[in-house]
């Protein structure tokens, strides 16, 4: 089963990118690469997920290296409310989400 | 306003005792699932079910047991067998997988037990 890492912490400027890294470097060729995150005290929030393709949505951008060893998170113009746990999650089988430690954002005024 | 809910937020018990949390979802998802989270942890899988009237056992499924006997519930039945039964449940659901959106997993709010 593919496993991530990630830093277990980084700061960020309001109003500026935060670029979250995650590396998976045994991911197989059909395993997507999930984004979660969880402010304290609430349930994880779906943020995107991607394949082999760079993704967009409302919420951020996700940018998946060519050989898929590795993706990057991109919250374009982060704000105090983006301060949270961010896991970087490798399908492990059909039906289970493997979260880590995840990276805790904090997003300084 | 479609959505997953759980209740209650807080709930407290003394040991011993089974508790049971609550579940529902109205995203009309064919699969629901149960983690539980302890302080600074990750989440861990509990149960999962894929259809109604069916469910299997997650990684930590030992004093714990499920049923699914709608579509839209899928309740949470922590027993006096569960030896640490103290943290932070999650509930989740996710639709029937397609090609854009493989199984995307939506959790709720989360239960916080205590037991005493």
């Amino acid at each position: 089963d593919a496993k991530t890492t990630q830093p277990p912490s980084m700061d960020c400027a309001e109003g500026r990118a935060a670029n979250l890294p995650c590396n998976h470097s045994t991911i197989s060729g059909n395993e997507y690469v999930y984004w979660y995150r969880q402010i304290h005290s609430q349930g994880p929030q779906y943020i995107i997920h991607g394949l082999k393709n760079n993704e967009t949505n409302e919420m951020a951008s996700l940018i998946i290296t060519e050989d898929r060893k590795s993706s990057t998170l991109i919250l374009p113009h982060a704000t105090l409310r983006d301060t949270a746990v961010y896991y970087c999650i490798v399908r492990v089988d059909d039906y289970k989400l493997s979260f880590g430690a995840g990276t805790t954002v904090t997003v300084r005024a | 306003d479609g959505g997953i809910t759980q209740s209650p937020k807080y709930l407290f018990r003394k040991e011993g005792q089974n508790v049971t949390l609550s579940c529902e979802q109205n995203l009309n998802h064919d699969a629901m699932y149960w983690y539980r989270q302890d302080p600074g942890q990750g989440l861990r899988l509990i149960y999962y079910s894929q259809i109604v009237n069916d469910f299997q056992k997650g990684d930590i499924a030992e004093g714990y047991s499920v049923s699914r006997e709608k579509k839209e519930s899928f309740p949470l039945t922590v027993t006096s067998a569960q030896k640490n039964p103290t943290a932070f449940y999650l509930c989740a659901s996710s639709p029937f997988p397609l090609r854009e959106t493989p199984r995307v997993q939506f959790f709720g709010p989360g239960t916080r037990l205590t037991v005493l």
